[in-house]
């Protein structure tokens, strides 16, 4: 089975700093996608960002980015320059199987809080 | 474009009673996921839609559950009877062939006293 893992439950940060976020992952497939998804207090699931598995640069949309180990099944999500309205809880996903990519698997969540 | 609409944005409701979660994907998209999330189980796919069809329910918890699609723009999830067990967030996204890209509506957040 295909499973998701984000270890920290929550993380905090200062105002302008920078944080990582962590998350693993378990597949035997050899070409997918990994998604982030941002959860803020409205409860609106937006994607912050996306990944694709045969791609060896990493992806980057703005002041977030990741660190993509395929070998290592390792999936992080930086953010930089930290702002207030980036607090809300971040989910890592993974498609898991079926003809859509939007059949997903959820990690258990990080709630994030950004400090002024 | 409006997004992915659902309705109501909040439901409370008694034990017993029957409930009727609404969605209206995105035009144009194909595929349709229905997504429960609460705090023990976190975000779990319930049923998606392809072209109207379910194509898989293994996520359903249990017969109280059914989802519907009659036409392209339109889904609905009840359950009946309803149980405060149910009491969770419940979401809908749409996507657009494979995808990857799924949109999430705003979510239901579901109360059964």
């Amino acid at each position: 089975a295909q499973t998701v893992t984000q270890s920290q439950p929550e993380m905090s940060v200062q105002e302008a700093e920078t944080v990582t976020l962590s998350c693993t992952y378990d597949t035997s497939e050899s070409n997918y996608y990994l998604f982030w998804y941002k959860q803020p207090p409205s409860r609106q699931m937006i994607l912050v960002i996306r990944q694709e598995a045969y791609k060896q640069q990493n992806a980057t949309e703005n002041r977030f980015s990741v660190n993509f180990q395929k070998a290592a099944k390792s999936f992080s999500l930086k953010i930089s320059d930290s702002q207030l309205g980036d607090t809300a809880m971040y989910f890592c996903a993974f498609p898991t199987g079926g003809t859509s990519y939007g059949k997903l698997t959820f990690g258990q969540g990080t709630i994030l809080t950004v400090h002024p | 474009d409006a997004g992915v609409i659902q309705s109501p944005r909040h439901e409370v409701t008694e034990m017993g009673q029957e409930v009727t979660l609404r969605c209206k994907p995105i035009s144009g998209h194909d595929y349709l996921f229905w997504y429960r999330q609460t705090m023990m189980r976190g975000l779990e796919l319930l049923i998606y839609f392809n072209n109207n069809v379910p194509i898989d329910d293994s996520g359903m918890p249990e017969d109280r559950f059914s989802a519907k699609m009659p036409n392209a723009s339109f889904s609905t999830l009840k359950i009946q009877p309803s149980e405060p067990r149910d009491s969770a967030v419940y979401f809908c996204a749409s996507s657009r062939g494979r995808g990857p890209e799924a949109f999430f509506g705003q979510g239901t957040r579901l109360t059964v006293v």
